[in-house]
């Protein structure tokens, strides 16, 4: 799988939008940007995932670069609740069982 | 509501004592998985399921084994030729292996060594 860089570190203020970037440069056509948060001492949640285009759902939106270079994850209100590490990570779109392996993430943290 | 249940949420092992970790899912995936994290680090896979009465062994599965007898559970025996158990331990579980499948994970079980 591809490797990927996200910043260790964000401040976001809260009710602003928090934009998290991430690069993966190397990035395969058949790989999948997907997006997980860990709250401290919870397990991981998917947050959203996508191949080309831009995505959205009710927690975020995904938005790809034209060269799938790069992304950046978008929580539009961000709250107190969305405090949390960020992790962007790549996945083979086909071949079997795949694990998920998590980088060192970016630490977001909303301020009031 | 359709989730990922996994029990106790904190456990304690003496040494030579074996446990088991419960995963349990209700939202009828095919593939299930356990991973282990520790601090300041990434996951970890130990088993992995695709099917029921089928699992293969992670990167690191010595020290631990599982069944899958039923769609819904997954669980998990920490043994004690594991020597070093100590760990946040995460069960997952996703509808297919592929790519565009997400793994969903329980909030997870932590087991310290007394």
């Amino acid at each position: 799988d591809a490797k990927t860089t996200q910043p260790t570190s964000m401040d976001c203020a809260e009710g602003r939008a928090a934009n998290l970037p991430c690069n993966h440069s190397t990035i395969s056509g058949n790989e999948y940007v997907y997006w997980y948060r860990q709250i401290h001492s919870q397990g991981p949640q998917y947050i959203i995932h996508g191949l080309k285009n831009n995505e959205t759902n009710e927690m975020a939106s995904l938005i790809i670069t034209e060269d799938r270079k790069s992304s950046t994850l978008i929580l539009p209100h961000a709250t107190l609740r969305d405090t949390a590490v960020y992790y962007c990570i790549v996945r083979v779109a086909a071949g079997g069982y795949q694990k998920v392996t998590f980088g060192t993430g970016t630490k977001l943290q909303v301020i009031p | 509501d359709g989730g990922i249940t996994q029990s106790p949420k904190y456990l304690f092992r003496k040494e030579g004592q074996n446990v088991t970790l419960s995963c349990e899912q209700n939202l009828n995936h095919d593939a299930m998985y356990w991973y282990r994290q520790d601090p300041g680090q990434g996951l970890r896979l130990i088993y992995y399921s695709q099917i029921v009465n089928d699992f293969q062994k992670g990167d690191i599965a010595e020290g631990y084994s599982v069944s899958r007898e039923k769609k819904e559970s997954f669980p998990l025996t920490v043994t004690s030729a594991q020597k070093n158990p100590t760990a946040f331990y995460l069960c997952a579980s996703s509808s297919g292996q592929g790519g565009n499948q997400p793994q969903h994970f329980g909030d997870g079980t932590r087991l310290s060594i007394l």
